[in-house]
């Protein structure tokens, strides 16, 4: 079945780039999300990609994708402490919507000041 | 504002009782899941409905119940025979069908259940 793997821990200096990984088994994802959560709240989308993409950058978040290693992973430049907050991978199969999202455990990223 | 709405944020309850946590969307979504997240175990699917009257069991749905009589309502209920319910439960939606379909969720802000 369908397994999603992330380190618990990730403890960055502000200032400096924060790169986050996740691991999945199913080649067959079509799509591969970075959600983030802050203390007691619920998840926000923060970028996805298409399993055809290799990589996609928005603002200070880059995300890159190897599919052959089954790689994903999220880069934070300049990293701030309003950054810290839980990070979970997601992936998801088909292409309507109809298969619900598997999640990794969760990144917890520490930014210090 | 359209939204995912849960409540109550907080609730504490007797160990034996059964208690009822509220979904609430008007993203006009046909997709609504519930998830439990504990420390350490990231999220982990209880339940999810694609369409009204229809519902159908995630990873962990033993202990739960659920029901889907109105398209904006999800709401789950954690009975007696769930035997570690104290967790942060999370409620989502999502569209369903068009192509492309993303998948995103969207989340509500989550109800922390505490059993004594």
């Amino acid at each position: 079945g369908e397994d999603v793997e992330q380190s618990l821990f990730l403890s960055v200096r502000e200032g400096d780039s924060s790169v986050i990984n996740c691991t999945y088994t199913d080649s067959s994802s079509t799509y591969l999300y970075w959600y983030k959560q802050e203390p007691g709240a619920g998840l926000q989308l923060l970028t996805y990609i298409f399993s055809n993409m290799d990589m996609k950058q928005d603002q200070r978040l880059t995300v890159l994708l190897n599919k052959k290693d089954k790689h994903l992973s999220l880069r934070i430049a300049d990293t701030q402490t309003g950054d810290s907050a839980i990070y979970f991978c997601a992936e998801t199969f088909g292409y309507s919507g109809n298969t619900p999202l598997v999640f990794g455990k969760g990144t917890r990223l520490s930014v210090i000041a | 504002d359209g939204g995912i709405t849960q409540s109550p944020k907080y609730l504490f309850r007797k160990e034996g009782q059964n208690v009822t946590l509220s979904c609430e969307q008007n993203l006009n979504h046909d997709a609504m899941y519930w998830y439990r997240q504990d420390p350490g175990q990231g999220l982990r699917l209880i339940y999810y409905s694609q369409i009204v009257n229809d519902f159908q069991k995630g990873d962990i749905a033993e202990g739960y119940s659920v029901s889907r009589e109105k398209k904006e309502s999800f709401p789950l209920t954690v009975t007696s025979a769930q035997k570690n319910p104290t967790a942060f439960y999370l409620c989502a939606s999502s569209t369903v069908g068009g192509r492309p379909n993303t998948g995103e969720l969207f989340f509500g802000e989550g109800s922390r259940l505490t059993v004594l």
